[in-house]
């Protein structure tokens, strides 16, 4: 079926430097997440985005994240400066509308914050 | 079951059996969807349940939801060593596009 590809899968990076993970959404998707899972915890929303907006963001979406999709290129998120607990599995997915329930997830980026 | 304070869950269970996890939501929502997730990767949705739905079949895949208690359960039967994940409920409140996860039901199936 459809994929979400992520790039990378994992990254080092030391505390205070900037990091950002690419998604590869679904071709024809319209609406994009980024969610947060720290090891043995829930999955938990960041944000989502729609025609080119943040259209809803968490309490876990600090001052320092930030999300784009440049004409159509990779749905980013950037975190600058990182920080230790920023260390999680981020996971990217899509939908194809906006209360369209059919996700698809990617495989995650590892981050670790040193 | 899963959902709000409770700590994450572990089942571990032979090849064949069957198996039923519960969990319980808090708020309002349209539909009620089950994840696997296995080691490395992202969660894969399994079956979605709407309001409208009290029961919903998909393969070995049964879920059923009751509104009235705001619970789900999703039962597995003959179960395979492949079935080793962890499983999550979710919640889309309203079709607002945002997913709220359960804490998960990690499943040990033993060949």
């Amino acid at each position: 079926g459809p994929k979400v590809l992520q790039i990378p899968s994992h990254q080092i990076i030391d505390m205070g430097q900037m990091v950002t993970l690419n998604c590869d959404p679904v071709s024809n998707h319209l609406y994009f997440y980024w969610y947060k899972q720290i090891l043995g915890q829930q999955m938990e929303f960041l944000v989502n985005f729609y025609n080119g907006k943040v259209m809803e963001k968490s309490k876990l979406f600090k001052d320092q994240f930030s999300v784009e999709r440049p004409d159509g290129s990779y749905f980013t998120l950037k975190i600058q400066p990182t920080a230790l607990e920023d260390s999680a599995v981020y996971f990217c997915a899509s939908s194809p509308d906006r209360g369209n329930s059919d996700y698809t997830f990617g495989s995650g980026t590892r981050l670790l914050v040193i | 079951s899963q959902w709000g304070e409770e700590n994450l869950q572990a089942l571990s269970i032979q090849e064949g059996e069957d198996v039923t996890m519960n969990c319980s939501y808090k708020t309002y929502t349209t539909v009620v969807q089950w994840y696997r997730q296995k080691s490395g990767k992202g969660p894969a949705q399994l079956i979605l349940i709407r309001s409208n739905e009290r029961e919903k079949r998909s393969g070995r895949l049964r879920a059923t939801l009751d509104t009235s208690s705001q619970s789900s359960s999703l039962s597995i039967t003959g179960t395979l060593a492949t079935d080793t994940a962890v499983y999550f409920c979710a919640t889309d409140a309203g079709g607002n596009n945002k997913l709220t996860f359960g804490q998960g039901t990690v499943l040990s199936v033993i060949p």
